[in-house]
C-alpha cells in the first residue's frame, strides 16, 4: 500500500494568512494526487485533483502543486469558512489511501 | 446536479452483517466512465478506502477488508450496496458512498451525506 503522511497534523492561523500543507506519498505517485476539506458533520469535498487542477467551484485561493512524493495544498489568503479538516489522497493504485488529515485552527 | 443517499440500519450487533445501499440521482449509475466507491470514517479519525465497483460489476476492495467486503451495482434501480461480515466494534464509523471522477482521474468528486453505523449489542 502506498503510505501517505500530511504535516502538520494541526495548524494555527489567523484570517487572511498565506497556510501551506505538505503531503508525503511513500512512492511515486506521479499527480495522482487530490485534497479534500472536511467542516464537522460533513462529507468531505473535493478542492484539487489531478495535484494542482482546482474543482469547479472552488475558491482560487485554494492551489496545489507537487509531482512524485512531495505535494502541498496552499491557501492564499485564509477566510472564516475556510478552517477545517484537509485530507490528501493518492488514486495512483489500489487501495486509495488517505493522509491522516490536517485540521486548520483559528489562532 | 449529481446526488448520492445512504441508506440502511444505523445499528449492527457484533459478528453480523452491515448492510448499506447508495442510491445516485440526477445522473446514471451505467456511464461507463465511473467507478462508485465506499469510504469509511470512524468517529474522530480519518478516511479509509473500502472498495470501488463500476456499472458492469468489476470491483476492487481494499486488501485490509476484502475477506468480509462484498459491493454489488443494480443499475435498473440506479443503485450499489456494499456489504461487511463479521462486525466488531471496529467497524463503528461514518460510512460514506461517492463517485470517482471520470476522464481517466478517479479522485471522489461527489459525496453521499453518509451515514453513522454503530456495531453495539
Amino acid at each position: 500500500d502506498i503510505q501517505m503522511t500530511q504535516s502538520p497534523s494541526t495548524l494555527s492561523a489567523s484570517v487572511g494568512d498565506r497556510v501551506t500543507i505538505t503531503c508525503r506519498a511513500s512512492q511515486s505517485i506521479s499527480t495522482w494526487l487530490a485534497w479534500y476539506q472536511q467542516k464537522p458533520g460533513r462529507a468531505p469535498n473535493l478542492l484539487i485533483y489531478k495535484a494542482s487542477s482546482l474543482q469547479g467551484g472552488v475558491p482560487s485561493r485554494f492551489s496545489g502543486s507537487g509531482s512524485g512524493t512531495a505535494f502541498t495544498l496552499t491557501i492564499s489568503s485564509l477566510q472564516p469558512d475556510d478552517f477545517a479538516t484537509y485530507y490528501c489522497q493518492q488514486y495512483k493504485s489500489y487501495p486509495y489511501t488517505f493522509g491522516q488529515g490536517t485540521k486548520l485552527e483559528i489562532k | 446536479q449529481l446526488q448520492l443517499q445512504e441508506s440502511g440500519p444505523g445499528l449492527v450487533k457484533p459478528s453480523e452483517t452491515l448492510s448499506l445501499t447508495c442510491t445516485v440521482s440526477g445522473g446514471s449509475i451505467s456511464s461507463s466512465s465511473y467507478y462508485w466507491g465506499w469510504v469509511r470514517q470512524p468517529p474522530g479519525k480519518g478516511l479509509e478506502w473500502i472498495g470501488s465497483i463500476n456499472y458492469s460489476g468489476s470491483t476492487y476492495y481494499n486488501p485490509s477488508l476484502k475477506s468480509r467486503v462484498t459491493i454489488s451495482v443494480d443499475t435498473s434501480k440506479n443503485q450499489f450496496s456494499l456489504t461487511l461480515s463479521s462486525v466488531t466494534a471496529a467497524d463503528t464509523a461514518v460510512y460514506y458512498c461517492a463517485r470517482e471522477g471520470g476522464s481517466g482521474s478517479a479522485e471522489f468528486d461527489f459525496w453521499g451525506q453518509g451515514t453513522l453505523v454503530t456495531v453495539s449489542s
